[in-house]
């Protein structure tokens, strides 16, 4: 258990719906990162947060947007949702963020699949 | 964009064997990172290495980092079933952010018993 909490584990909606997936950091960890996971582009970066600010941004879909909350925890909307939006979106944190190397800490994902 | 490439894309040995996954790339990277990754579950890092020609050991995995820092290798010594599982290497993509990472495609390893 990385402590990193995900929800939902699983959503099943259809093409142009909006959903949003919530991610609750492991205590103390003020980054939140989010990532997807296909089969065909692998686990690609699309965002960073710390402390409630923009740190970092990926190939993030303009269709895609997130923020963080005073309480740390992080959200990702994904809106207009296409068939090739299907995947596993993961979560992670991390103490801090820059400098250096660290270690995040992933979820267990969220599995989208868009009909 | 900087860009690691894995090899193999899928392996599947038997217990006992030794195998060997690569993670290259054209560019140089101030560190690289394996992860493992188990069905339903979000990749954990295995080790970080940070120096050209650094070598770590974890029990039977050993990770080297290529002295230009281009490249790095994970040996499975003894492999076991429980070794099982997408191994990812990452490095930093660029900017300030340590979790801003690049993923390779990853590599499959299957042990039989």
């Amino acid at each position: 258990d990385s402590g990193v909490t995900q929800t939902p584990k699983h959503l099943i909606t259809a093409t142009g719906q909006r959903v949003t997936l919530r991610c609750s950091p492991r205590s103390g960890d003020l980054s939140v990162y989010w990532y997807q996971q296909s089969l065909d582009q692998g686990l690609q970066f699309l965002i960073q947060y710390y402390n409630g600010e923009e740190r970092a941004k990926g190939n993030i879909l303009e269709r895609f947007s997130a923020q963080q909350f005073p309480d740390l925890h992080s959200e990702l909307n994904l809106s207009s949702l296409e068939l090739g939006d299907s995947a596993l979106y993961f979560c992670a944190s991390s103490v801090a963020g820059t400098g250096g190397t660290g270690e995040l800490f992933f979820g267990e994902g969220s599995r989208l699949t868009v009909l | 964009t900087q860009l690691l490439e894995q090899s193999p894309q899928f392996l599947s040995i038997q217990e006992g064997e030794n195998l060997t996954v690569y993670c290259n790339s054209s560019s140089v990277f101030s560190s690289l990172q394996w992860y493992r990754q188990e069905p339903g579950e979000g990749p954990v890092l295995l080790v970080t290495v940070v120096t050209g020609g650094e070598v770590k050991k974890l029990k039977r995995l050993t990770f080297q980092f290529g002295d230009a820092r281009k490249d790095s290798s994970l040996h499975i010594t003894a492999a076991q079933t429980g070794d099982t599982g997408l191994y990812l290497c990452a490095g930093p993509a660029g900017g300030t952010s340590y979790g801003k990472l690049t993923f390779g495609q990853g590599t499959i390893l299957t042990v039989h018993p």
